[in-house]
């Protein structure tokens, strides 16, 4: 069964700086979910990516598959950013199952 | 469009009563999944419906656990002898299933149900 682990698991910075959230797991997987959940709750899934890098907006992932590691970026961040950011992979191959990482909370100040 | 809705939004039971909670996922969507999200944990799954398949329950945490999805479309977890550890969020999410056992399909959350159990 593979695992998730997050880092760092709370997180703070000033408006404008560079954010990296990490993300490790243990089993190959074919594809990994950058969630956002916000303060009220919702969930809304950022990125699914399987290899390489993705981009959207002020947002980047990246994936390295060999070293079971991915990393969310934000770059010029925001107070609205502020969020617990969760990663996801299939819970064993073969499945749509997921398992999730605890997660990492961003305050970003004014 | 709408997406994925959950009714109640919050629920207060006492202990030992029986509740139901449940999921309109996005029309079309033929994999539902129900997570928990206990307070300060990790969002943990539940149960998958996918198609016409058998669901997978092996994430129900004792036989007081149950859901099922009627026409494959809204979706029923019914809670039996509720208890205190019970107490948490349940989410529900659908997804439009391309390949199904890759795990590479969008997940659309809906807003939970806060469940309270006196």
């Amino acid at each position: 069964k593979n695992e998730v682990e997050q880092s760092p698991q709370n997180l703070t910075a000033q408006e404008g700086e560079f954010i990296t959230i990490n993300c490790s797991y243990s089993v190959g997987i074919s594809a990994l979910h950058w969630l956002q959940q916000h303060p009220g709750g919702g969930i809304v899934s950022l990125f699914m990516l399987s290899s390489g890098k993705k981009k959207h907006g002020r947002l980047i992932a990246t994936i390295n598959i060999q070293e079971k590691h991915s990393s969310l970026h934000i770059t010029a961040s925001h107070p609205r950013d502020s969020a617990v950011y969760i990663c996801a992979v299939p819970q064993i191959n073969n499945t749509d199952k997921l398992i999730f990482g605890t997660g990492t909370r961003l305050q970003v100040f004014p | 469009g709408a997406g994925v809705s959950q009714s109640p939004s919050n629920k207060v039971t006492e202990k030992g009563k029986d509740v139901e909670l449940r999921c309109d996922p996005i029309s079309g969507h033929t994999a539902l999944y129900w997570y928990r999200q206990s307070l300060g944990q990790g969002l943990e799954f539940l149960i998958y419906f996918q198609g016409n398949s058998a669901p997978d329950k092996s994430g129900l945490p004792s036989d007081r656990f149950s859901a099922e999805r009627t026409g494959g479309s809204v979706s029923t977890l019914t809670i039996q002898r509720t208890q205190q550890e019970d107490s948490a969020v349940y989410l529900c999410a659908s997804s439009l299933v391309f390949l199904a056992g890759r795990g590479t399909d969008t997940q659309y959350f809906g807003p939970g149900t806060r469940l309270t159990v006196l």
